[in-house]
């Protein structure tokens, strides 16, 4: 089975602080993601990399930056962490070339930012 | 972006019967994947149900069934004979065909099993 793993699943840090999200894939996937979930919004996407040292802006990259050095880990670095970015924040992955193929989450972590 | 609205924010139904949950998307594509996912609580995001654009035959997967309907782009998910581990926020979400990587989600409906 895949397994997609997150550091934290919760996580309270301080306005202004430097905040670092990991996550890591065991399937050898090309691509991973990470999503911010918000109540009555749904998933949305703030950044993507379909390799290593490669990244693409998704819907909402405002405020946040990531890190892809090695092909399982994928990095969310939140620079100044600010309130408006409390959120469950998932990371996914998949197979690049297989339009059709799912993507696989982890499970998640809850950051709330004081 | 494509839009996917999911109206029903939350669905309550009675274990052992049907409950099914809608899903309208907004695209100008003709060849996509439409996808349903189910988030039990606290626990990690699955994939239920998957539907490709060209394929006219609704997608099943044993309780699980889709009602593709392509030209008013709407896509609901029947669960029918519901156990109380259905219990989840099911998410509607969208992929075109010309990429492989940006999922659009709706906002979701949650799902509640009476016993």
């Amino acid at each position: 089975d895949v397994k997609v793993t997150q550091s934290s699943r919760y996580l309270v840090k301080r306005t202004g602080e430097k905040v670092f999200l990991e996550c890591v894939q065991d399937m050898d996937h090309e691509n991973m993601f990470w999503y911010r979930q918000d109540p009555g919004l749904g998933l949305r996407l703030i950044y993507f990399s379909y390799d290593v040292k490669m990244k693409e802006k998704g819907d909402i990259p405002e405020g946040y930056s990531v890190s892809r050095e090695k092909k399982e880990r994928f990095s969310l670095i939140l620079e100044s962490a600010s309130t408006n970015q409390t959120s469950m924040y998932l990371c996914a992955s998949s197979l690049q070339g297989r339009i059709a193929d799912t993507q696989y989450f982890g499970p998640g972590t809850r950051l709330t930012v004081l | 972006a494509q839009t996917v609205t999911q109206s029903q924010p939350e669905m309550s139904v009675q274990e052992a019967e049907t409950v099914t949950l809608s899903c309208t998307y907004d695209t100008s594509e003709s060849d996509y994947y439409l996808f349903w996912y189910k988030q039990p609580p606290s626990r990690q995001m699955i994939l239920v149900i998957r539907q490709e654009a060209y394929k006219q035959q609704n997608a099943t997967e044993n309780r699980f069934s889709v009602n593709f309907q392509k030209a008013a782009k709407s896509f609901s998910l029947k669960i029918s004979d519901s156990q109380l581990g259905d219990a989840a926020m099911y998410f509607c979400a969208y992929r075109s065909a010309t990429n492989d990587y940006k999922l659009s989600f709706g906002a979701g409906t949650t799902v509640t099993v009476r016993a």
